[in-house]
């Protein structure tokens, strides 16, 4: 069974660097067909997508977020990561990491399957100083 | 604000059958079925309930069920349970190749 656990400090000052690192057990961060993602909730609040990352390198960003972030997949170590920068209040949230589909393609377009089957228990962050 | 656009809450009486609206645009439903749906309880992760739309991974109940008309997708739930009171959430990629969320319904059941 696939397993995902966050990890990373859960007090971050503002202005800094949120970092959190999600490992993958049970099965291979290096399967072709899936990508590993972070999605975010912030207290009563929705899911919010921050990014996606395929092993070999593909990332896709939030459009509302990309300037700040940076996610990265280590398949030695079978886990991947986020960075977020110059982080605010609003960045306080529950972050999870969680896998999803890949590519599919037809007449012409590409889209990327997001359905996400495989979820941590999630990581909260408090931005405070 | 959301990019898809879900009522804030439902409710039913153990038994009935609810339908939970999911719009988009014709940059995210409108333009695929790549639409997805996830039930959380509080204090859990979300759990996928359909994907491509209609479909159901395995384990899951076939009293849920989705569906999608233009750029409107909805998740339905036949036969009320207790235990069916949660959060839903649709999904929806984008011709962008990012994905949008809705803002989430919160089902109670009476």
């Amino acid at each position: 069974q696939l397993q995902l656990q966050e990890s990373g400090p859960g007090l971050v000052k503002p202005s800094e660097t949120l970092s959190l690192t999600c490992a993958v057990s049970g099965g291979s961060i290096s399967s072709t067909g899936h990508f590993w993602g972070w999605v975010r909730q912030s207290p009563g609040r929705g899911l919010e997508w921050i990014g996606s990352i395929h092993y070999g390198g593909t990332t896709y960003y939030s459009p509302a977020l990309k300037s700040r972030v940076t996610i990265s997949v280590d398949t030695s170590k079978s886990q991947f990561s986020l960075r977020l920068s110059s982080v605010t209040a609003a960045d306080a949230a529950l972050y999870y990491c969680a896998r999803h589909w890949g590519t599919y393609c037809s007449g012409g377009y590409c889209y990327i399957q997001y359905y996400f089957d495989y979820w941590g228990q999630g990581a909260l962050v408090t931005v405070s100083s | 604000q959301s990019a898809l656009t879900q009522p804030a809450s439902v409710s039913g009486s153990p038994g009935q059958s609810i339908t939970i609206s999911c719009t988009g645009t014709s940059s995210d439903v409108g333009s695929n079925d790549f639409v997805s749906w996830y039930q959380q309880h509080p204090g859990k992760a979300p759990k996928l309930l359909i994907y491509e739309a209609k479909k159901r991974p395995s384990g899951v109940s076939d009293r849920f069920s989705g569906s999608k008309s233009g750029s409107t997708a909805s998740l339905t739930i036949s036969g009320l349970q207790g235990e069916d009171e949660a959060d839903y959430y649709c999904c929806s990629a984008t011709r962008s190749k990012t994905v949008a969320f809705g803002g989430g319904t919160k089902l109670t059941v009476l």
